[in-house]
């Protein structure tokens, strides 16, 4: 059964760039949250999507941006990236129906801005 | 708003010494709280959870009891491995399945052999 599979793993931009990140839920899972780890830092929620609409979002502009599929497979897009937006970028899938159930993390894209 | 602090790290032992790593949270309702690990290069993993008040969570020799009176959701382990390096990040989640997860700043611990 795989779990929350992320990619790439690795990326470097420059700034004003844009970038795509993506992210395929764990099997039986229809909800995707992406976050924001700096360096040093806890994650910060971005936001989540479920049923291909974003649900809830937390403190990030609007050059943040994302996208769900219909097989819940779900995409995070920066544009016009500054050098802040350097960090590891996790993505967590969950089930809708079921709130007691936690969050399943990926490893992560390390997304670097140069 | 909604927030969790934890204990400053970093924070190194002996193995075999005892663990205790602190959290204390601020939350609107009635959250949920949870412990995840983060392994070098890795993503989080869920290391224990307690939904309601006085629910204690465990796992892998972890322990932590949901305090409500104190706000608290301290991690403890009685006798600590090399192979539990890691970051620790104390969380919650309000109730709500559409319900983000809060963390905190995270605690770095390195056991020594």
């Amino acid at each position: 059964d795989a779990g929350v599979t992320q990619s790439p793993t690795h990326l470097i931009k420059t700034r004003g760039q844009q970038v795509t990140l993506r992210c395929s839920p764990k099997s039986g899972h229809d909800t995707v949250s992406w976050y924001q780890q700096a360096l040093g830092q806890g994650p910060q929620f971005i936001f989540q999507y479920y049923e291909e609409e974003e649900r809830q979002r937390g403190n990030f502009p609007d050059r943040f941006s994302g996208h769900q599929f219909p097989n819940y497979s779900s995409e995070l897009n920066v544009n016009a990236l500054l050098l802040g937006d350097s960090a590891l970028y996790l993505c967590a899938s969950s089930q809708q129906g079921d709130s007691n159930q936690p969050q399943h993390f990926g490893d992560g894209t390390r997304l670097s801005i140069l | 708003g909604d927030s969790v602090t934890q204990m400053e790290g970093p924070v190194t032992l002996s193995e075999e010494a005892f663990l205790t790593i602190n959290c204390t949270y601020t939350a609107t309702g009635y959250p949920s709280l949870f412990w995840y690990v983060q392994y070098p290069g890795e993503g989080l993993q869920l290391l224990l959870k307690a939904t309601k008040a006085d629910d204690k969570g465990s796992n892998k020799g972890f322990e932590a009891t949901y305090r409500k009176e104190t706000t608290s959701f301290h991690l403890e382990k009685g006798s600590v491995q090399v192979s539990d390096s890691a970051v620790y990040f104390c969380a919650l989640k309000l109730r709500g399945s559409a319900r983000q997860l809060t963390f905190g700043s995270g605690t770095q611990l390195t056991v020594l052999p």
